[in-house]
């Protein structure tokens, strides 16, 4: 049973231009959370989609979007990139939006922005 | 608003010492407590959790007990291994949507 696995797992991008990333659930998951996770800091919690719809947002700009397909795998884009965007880019699986339900994190993509 | 407030680390100990982590929160309702742990140059795996007060979530020798009287849940581990070097994130959830907030991470290390 595959876990949560995410593409790129590494990526350079330059100040300005746009980028996207790719998240596959834990099989039988049907909800995706997104966290940014900057060097020596805790991640922080970017968005979630459940049924093809963003259902939470964190405190992050309108640059940060993303979207979630009917196989509930999901896309993070940004755009505009900044230097400050460099960071770790977690996806996050679980299964049903209304509980408690544990989260499975995959390994991530980590960004440069130069 | 919710936040998770965690000891500063790096923490050094040596193999087969004990270990506390200590971890306070503040949250709006009745939050479910976690702690995940990153191993160098990978994601977060979750390491235990608790639901509810006086709840004890334990793993791999680790344990935690979701105090609510002390809004805390400090992880702890009677003897260490150079194997458990890694960082350790506590972490919390309230309400439905599982939309954690995490503290900033101690990292161990273990040493022969």
């Amino acid at each position: 049973d595959a876990g949560v696995t995410q593409s790129p797992t590494h990526l350079i991008k330059t100040r300005g231009q746009q980028v996207t990333l790719r998240c596959s659930p834990k099989s039988g998951h049907d909800t995706v959370s997104w966290y940014q996770q900057a060097l020596g800091q805790g991640p922080q919690f970017i968005f979630q989609y459940y049924e093809e719809e963003e259902r939470q947002r964190g405190n992050f700009p309108d640059r940060f979007s993303g979207h979630q397909f009917p196989n509930y795998s999901s896309e993070l884009n940004v755009n505009a990139l900044l230097l400050g965007d460099s960071a770790l880019y977690l996806c996050a699986s679980s299964l049903d939006l209304a509980s408690q339900e544990t989260q499975y994190f995959g390994p991530g993509t980590r960004l440069l922005v130069l | 608003g919710n936040s998770v407030t965690q000891m500063e680390g790096p923490v050094t100990l040596s193999e087969e010492a004990f270990l506390t982590i200590n971890c306070t929160y503040t949250a709006t309702g009745y939050p479910s407590l976690f702690w995940y742990v990153q191993y160098p140059g990978e994601g977060l795996q979750l390491l235990l959790k608790a639901t509810k007060a006086d709840d004890k979530g334990s793993n791999k020798g680790f344990e935690a007990t979701y105090r609510k009287e002390t809004t805390s849940f400090h992880l702890e581990k009677g003897s260490v291994q150079v194997s458990d070097s890694a960082v350790y994130f506590c972490a919390l959830s309230t309400g439905g949507g599982n939309k954690l907030t995490f503290g900033t991470g101690t990292q161990l290390k273990v040493e022969l």
